[in-house]
């Protein structure tokens, strides 16, 4: 149980491009979603937390206007990297969080964007 | 200072001895303590969940935290080359709080 998937695992788009990533909750309704990214050798850096149906909360120095994020429903969450540039590479992961009173987020496999 | 400081390594141990990994975290208010298993280029895994202090087994795993000294551990005994990965502490005060990771620590089980 608790499985999450994102897709694609890997994308390489030109500079000024967008890219969606898609991150789904198979087997467990999450209401709320976070997305990370990850550089090379360095630990997860919360980008923000969306919940079901509203806006989300994007962390310090995060720009919202570059990282679309809709959770539209409780089992899908997408991250939209907007006319993505080079410094945009990275891995983003995403977790989810089972239903309500629980504190464990479960991972998903990760998207290796890369931008030439 | 971070709020959860963890020893990046590289940890290098042969197989089948005994690994200790851990964390360190400033916040009193931080109940749950979780660690996560990364494999290179995949997501982290959860490996372990405990709740205040104790401790937690599961195999060959396991998981100690000491809420007076903010200290938080992972034992792993016989260690084998398959558990070569990046080890992830994490924890949260709850109530839908977020996740607070460590820098995550490298280790390297050769045969």
């Amino acid at each position: 149980g608790a499985v999450v998937s994102q897709h694609p695992s890997r994308v390489i788009c030109k500079s000024g491009t967008s890219v969606k990533i898609e991150c789904r909750s198979l087997d467990f309704q999450a209401t709320t979603m976070f997305w990370y990214r990850q550089f090379p050798k360095q630990s997860l850096m919360l980008m923000a937390t969306s919940n079901e149906g509203s806006k989300a909360t994007y962390e310090q120095g995060v720009e919202k206007d570059k990282f679309l994020i809709n959770h539209a429903s409780l089992t899908l969450s997408t991250l939209t990297v907007t006319s993505a540039h080079p410094e945009d590479s990275s891995f983003y992961i995403c977790s989810a969080r089972e239903g309500t009173g629980s504190d464990t987020q479960y991972f998903g496999p990760g998207t290796r964007l890369t931008v030439l | 200072q971070k709020e959860v400081e963890q020893d990046p390594g590289p940890l290098s141990v042969p197989e089948g001895a005994i690994v200790s990994l851990n964390c360190t975290y400033s916040n009193s208010a931080f109940q749950y303590f979780m660690w996560y298993r990364q494999y290179s280029r995949k997501g982290p895994e959860l490996l372990m969940y405990t709740y205040s202090s104790g401790n937690k087994e599961d195999g060959r795993f396991t998981a100690q935290v000491d809420k007076s000294s903010k200290y938080i551990s992972l034992f792993i005994r016989d260690s084998q080359p398959s558990d070569s990965a990046t080890y992830l502490c994490a924890t949260t005060s709850g109530g839908y709080n977020k996740l607070i990771f460590g820098a995550g620590t490298r280790l390297a089980v050769h045969p």
